[in-house]
């Protein structure tokens, strides 16, 4: 089955405790992205990978690191969480727009429920 | 800055009935893709439809159509024959290829609600 798979899917952790959430897709995508989502704020790009060793800043990259290592994972590090980062976070992955066949849409990941205390 | 506005936080509307959801979006880039997701309350992300901006026919699927006016820069959602499970948050998004890169960016987000 094609799909996203994110762990854990619920954290609760305390200030300063470096975390790392993992994203995995099977699906062969280039292009992999996290987001936050805030209420009132809808779904905001923290950090996306057009492809291997290839990534960048979306529009709330502070706090958070990301590697891509591997085509299929893209894991979002928190060095040092704060209680502002207290989210759910989703992780996509999708063709990129060059690609042939590609139909522009992400697919989803289920989300992780994180709370910072 | 590349920007989308959901101008309605929450919608109601009578089962059966049609509701629009709008949304509108700032962007200098010609080719791009415009997209609706649905996140009901298991909080999972599904895509409703999309939009090609080099197309000028409106997407269609199923109950599901859109009202794309590239001039004014507006995509919005229209549902017919509204179902209980339509209820969830509807998000409006476009994404871009900028500067060799891409972005995906969404709107805030309007939270529809079914009356049975």
């Amino acid at each position: 089955e094609a799909q996203v798979t994110q762990n854990p899917r619920y954290l609760i952790t305390v200030t300063g405790k470096k975390l790392t959430v993992t994203c995995s897709q099977n699906m062969n995508h280039e292009y992999m992205s996290w987001y936050r989502q805030d209420p009132g704020l809808g779904l905001r790009q923290i950090y996306y990978s057009m492809n291997v060793e290839v990534t960048d800043k979306g529009d709330v990259p502070e706090g958070y690191k990301v590697s891509r290592k591997e085509k299929r994972n893209f894991p979002l590090i928190l060095e040092s969480p704060s209680p502002n980062q207290t989210s759910l976070y989703f992780c996509a992955s999708s063709l990129t727009l060059r690609r042939e066949g590609h139909r522009g849409e992400q697919f989803f990941g289920p989300g992780t429920r994180l709370t910072v205390l | 800055a590349q920007t989308v506005t959901q101008s309605q936080p929450e919608m109601s509307v009578q089962e059966a009935e049609t509701v629009t959801l709008s949304c509108t979006y700032d962007t200098s880039e010609s080719d791009y893709y415009l997209f609706w997701y649905k996140q009901p309350p298991s909080r999972q992300m599904i895509l409703v439809i999309r939009q090609e901006a080099y197309k000028q026919q409106n997407a269609t699927e199923n109950r599901f159509s859109v009202n794309f006016q590239k001039a004014a820069k507006s995509f919005s959602l229209k549902i017919s024959d509204s179902q209980l499970g339509d209820a969830a948050m509807y998000f409006c998004a476009y994404r871009i290829l900028y500067f060799g890169n891409e972005k995906l960016t969404f709107g805030t987000g309007t939270r529809l609600t079914i009356i049975p």
